[in-house]
């Protein structure tokens, strides 16, 4: 059991350059987030899902979007990379709304040059 | 969701009781109170989470008063591989959002 798989580990990115950082769950939970990680910070959330087909915005949304296609993936895209985007990126999923234990992923570590 | 204040930084001795302290004053009555842990630059874990009562598993204890308004995570037996940054969460019920925020937490540091 993988359980919370990100990919890549680690990224450098140009100004401006798009991307996406993969996540995916092999635990059939409904709700998968993407938080980043600045040093000295807490994590802040980014966006969240509750199902497929279904996203909302957390604290930090700017600069960044999601899609929910299937239970299993949820990535998060880029789309003009700025150097205040440097960060560590984790995704987290849970099972519904009983579970609340949050499952984290090994997280991406971006530079944005 | 209520905000919660945590000492910064706490050190213990291995072999010894770890007990870090988290205020959340203006918790409501269907919030529960959250520990997870984030060991160097891995993805958090989750520890242990309670509503009133006080709640024990493998890894830890969780007590919380009786006005709800504070409450203290318990390693029982510190080892030095409990040095982590341990945060604690308050939130909306098992049907609340999933908008789940994280501070700075106390940076737990074992000492042999």
């Amino acid at each position: 059991n993988a359980g919370v798989t990100q990919t890549p580990k680690f990224q450098v990115l140009k100004t401006g350059q798009s991307m996406t950082l993969q996540c995916a769950q092999d635990m059939n939970h409904e709700y998968m987030s993407w938080y980043r990680q600045d040093p000295g910070m807490g994590l802040r959330l980014i966006h969240y899902s509750v199902g497929a087909g279904i996203t909302d915005q957390g604290e930090v949304p700017n600069g960044y979007n999601v899609s929910r296609s299937t239970t299993e993936d949820f990535p998060l895209r880029l789309l003009s990379a700025a150097p205040s985007q440097t960060s560590v990126y984790f995704c987290a999923s849970r099972q519904g709304r009983r579970n609340e234990k949050l499952f984290f992923g090994s997280g991406t570590q971006l530079s944005v040059l | 969701d209520a905000k919660t204040t945590q000492p910064t930084s706490m050190d213990c001795a291995e072999g010894r009781a770890a007990n870090l302290p988290c205020n959340h004053s203006t918790i409501s009555g269907n919030e529960y109170v959250y520990w997870y842990r984030q060991i160097h630059s891995q993805g958090p874990q989750y520890i242990i989470h309670g509503l009133k009562n006080n709640e024990t598993n493998e890894m830890a204890s969780l007590i919380i008063t009786e006005d709800r308004k504070s409450s203290t995570l318990i390693l029982p037996h510190a080892t030095l591989r409990d040095t982590a940054v341990y945060y604690c969460i308050v939130r909306g019920g098992p049907f609340g959002n999933e908008k789940l925020t994280f501070g700075t937490g106390t940076r737990l540091t074992i000492i042999p």
